[in-house]
């Protein structure tokens, strides 16, 4: 069972809409969830981090945490197409310094 | 602008043949990171340093070393290229004073090809 799981995609979103990112973790003991944004050849870019359950807005986004189904998400509303991207979900297991990465969701926000 | 560093951007080596990848940072960070990515795949950590204290990741392969002369850089040294060590290296940095925060700033990444 992989530690960060997510779904591959591509998610193809028209621009406007709600693009909705979901991530599952298989730590219990995880408490530190953070969404990255990589575009093609770049490095990855934090966007948003979340410690405890409910929700988390910034902005056009919104990470969502519920800890007992171990299950994360990240909500852009009004997505652009500068927003297509890999998203990355990562993880910090127990407050320690590893960081689980997912392998990332691709997003196309189609024009 | 404080920001992290990686150079070279792009690196070509042979097989076998040694290759030093550098990361600077002027955030005054006191953990940096090494991580690997290919095509398609999660960044895959290699090791960290904690100010000097030095942490290997039990998969790591021998082949990779790393180096941190002072708290500004750090180094990534490949002894021995193969072909499968052809990825992405980037280097990122964090500050961790208390608690569980570890956000994590990459540098833009070395592109490491073995021919």
């Amino acid at each position: 069972q992989k530690e960060v799981e997510q779904n591959s995609g591509p998610l193809s979103v028209p621009e406007g809409a709600i693009a909705s990112l979901n991530c599952t973790y298989s730590d219990r003991g995880s408490q530190s969830f953070f969404w990255y944004r990589q575009y093609s050849g770049k490095s990855p870019e934090l966007i948003m981090f979340i410690y405890s359950n409910g929700d988390k807005e910034d902005g056009r986004f919104t990470a969502q945490l519920n800890k007992a189904s171990q299950y994360v998400s990240l909500l852009i509303r009004d997505s652009q197409p500068s927003d297509s991207a890999t998203y990355l979900c990562a993880v910090n297991q127990g407050g320690g310094f590893k960081t689980i990465f997912g392998a990332g969701t691709r997003l196309f926000v189609k024009a | 602008d404080a920001m992290v560093i990686q150079n070279p951007r792009y690196q070509v080596t042979q097989f076998g043949k040694p290759v030093t990848l550098s990361c600077s940072q002027t955030l005054n960070h006191n953990v940096m990171y090494w991580y690997q990515q290919k095509s398609s795949q999660a960044p895959k950590l290699l090791f960290h340093y904690y100010d000097k204290d030095f942490n290997n990741e039990a998969d790591t392969p021998d082949n990779f070393q790393s180096r941190r002369p002072n708290t500004s850089f750090c180094f990534l040294d490949i002894r021995s290229p193969g072909l499968g060590d052809a990825a992405m290296y980037l280097c990122a940095t964090s500050t961790r004073t208390s608690g569980v925060k570890d956000e994590q700033f990459f540098g833009p990444g070395t592109r490491l090809t073995v021919l």
